[in-house]
């Protein structure tokens, strides 16, 4: 998947534990992307990120929090998994919107299947 | 109302037949429309996207944006096997951040 891995493919935990999912790129893209992909659904924004240290909200951050320390690195963290939160996510990297193509292009990771039972 | 409107299928379709998938989406201000193709158990891959209305061609695949009725679609020609997998329309919207339609899943029968 073109410059992203996102560690662990697989996990499953207990309500009330904490979680952490991490994104790396190799691509040394601005942007970084977190979505869950739930039935019914579709892809859904939990955050997003537009360089180190510099996060923001999406359309479902209720109980995740994120971190960027370098560029390469994009961590999505639950502070306390609930059932809820069982789904699959994806990271996704831009570069941007306006850079040649003028569309804001994602490319994305494998994804993290997470159950929490 | 979502943002973006996609029926969820399963479409299935024998090989060879002309695909159409087809989304809604509420806001006319919106002005690039995007097509993810996403294999099972995989993450989703740009197919091609538009900009504003009219037609975009890539080999079998044909992007089509009518603003007047808010209506995008994807048609595919000479539908293969390979071509098995759901398709997730997705719109730009304010702050170029992405809204995702939720996917219609594609069956192509040999």
């Amino acid at each position: 998947d073109a410059g992203i891995t996102q560690s662990p493919r697989h996990k499953v935990t207990e309500t009330g534990t904490p979680v952490t999912l991490r994104c790396h790129q190799t691509e040394n893209h601005r942007y970084m992307y977190w979505y869950r992909q739930d039935p019914g659904h579709g892809l859904r924004l939990i955050h997003y990120s537009y360089g180190v240290k510099d996060t923001d909200k999406g359309e479902v951050s209720d109980g995740y929090s994120v971190s960027r320390s370098k560029t390469e690195d994009f961590l999505l963290t639950l502070e306390s998994a609930t059932s809820s939160q069982t789904s699959v996510y994806f990271c996704a990297i831009s570069e941007g919107w306006g850079q040649g193509s003028g569309a804001n292009v994602l490319t994305f990771g494998a994804g993290s299947r997470l159950t929490v039972l | 109302q979502k943002e973006v409107e996609q029926d969820p299928g399963p479409l299935s379709v024998p090989e060879g037949a002309i695909v159409s998938l087809n989304c809604t989406y509420s806001n006319s201000a919106f002005q690039y429309f995007m097509w993810y193709r996403q294999y099972s158990r995989k993450g989703p891959e740009l197919l091609m996207y538009t900009y504003s209305s009219g037609n975009k061609e890539d080999g079998r695949f044909t992007a089509q944006v009518d603003k007047s009725s808010k209506y995008i679609s994807l048609f595919i020609r000479d539908s293969q096997p390979s071509d098995s997998a759901t398709y997730l329309c997705a719109v730009e919207t304010a702050g170029n951040m992405l809204t995702f339609g939720g996917g219609t899943r594609l069956m192509v029968k040999p």
